[in-house]
């Protein structure tokens, strides 16, 4: 079956412009979460969707990081003015988590974002 | 604030080895703890969970231990196979278990399986 998508799989953008970058979660997952993964470095939790609502924003570093979620499904997130300490891989999970139970999350294979 | 230790150094295990690698926690009180494999160029695969009254999760070669008191989670490979070297990562929830969860990760363990 299909798994969790993400595009693109590679960004290259000049320091000070937007980007947008996409997910498709399982079909049927009501949660998704968005991660930073740096060189070196582990997973950073940026926010989280039960639906379409977006009930942890606590991980986003900065107010130039945005985060929409339409349908239940399709969710894209959005750096604007990137800097070069926004490089990293991008992360995307779904899970078929529900409030109060605790599942697995299954992982994109990520988006690699290099500001120059 | 919460933090996750994992050896960040590798570990090389011969083929044919056990291989056990640790997730030590402070600070927190999660109600489940998770492990995830990462290969280069990847994202995590769920491998198991264990919840906090359990002490001990199987899953064919796999096994995961959970001491609350201790704060500590041993993760373990019987039989290893070069297949398995990959980073695996100890990753619990942000708000032990009560809130929206996203999840707060090790730096993973690089494992290495030697023929």
């Amino acid at each position: 079956g299909a798994g969790v998508s993400q595009s693109p799989s590679n960004k290259v953008t000049e320091k000070g412009k937007d980007v947008e970058l996409r997910c498709d979660p399982i079909s049927g997952h009501t949660a998704l979460y968005w991660y930073r993964q740096s060189l070196g470095q582990g997973l950073e939790f940026l926010i989280y969707f039960q639906g379409n609502s977006a009930p942890d924003k606590s991980g986003l570093p900065s107010d130039r990081f945005s985060a929409e979620r339409t349908g239940g499904s399709v969710s894209t997130l959005t750096i604007q003015r990137t800097q070069q300490e926004d490089s990293a891989v991008y992360l995307c999970a779904s899970s078929t988590r529900t409030s109060g139970a605790h599942y697995e999350q299954y992982f994109g294979p990520g988006t690699r974002l290099t500001v120059t | 604030s919460q933090k996750i230790e994992q050896n960040s150094e590798a570990l090389n295990i011969q083929e044919g080895k056990t291989a056990t690698l640790t997730c030590n926690y402070t600070n927190y009180s999660p109600a489940y703890l998770q492990w995830y494999r990462q290969d280069p160029g990847r994202g995590p695969v769920f491998l198991l969970l264990i919840r906090e009254n359990e002490k001990e999760k199987r899953k064919e070669r796999l096994k995961v231990t959970f001491d609350t008191t201790l704060k500590q989670s041993l993760f373990h490979i019987t039989a290893s196979q070069p297949a398995d070297s990959a980073t695996y990562l100890c990753a619990l929830p942000d708000n032990s278990g009560g809130g929206a969860d996203g999840l707060t990760f090790g730096k993973g363990t690089h494992l290495i399986i030697q023929p």
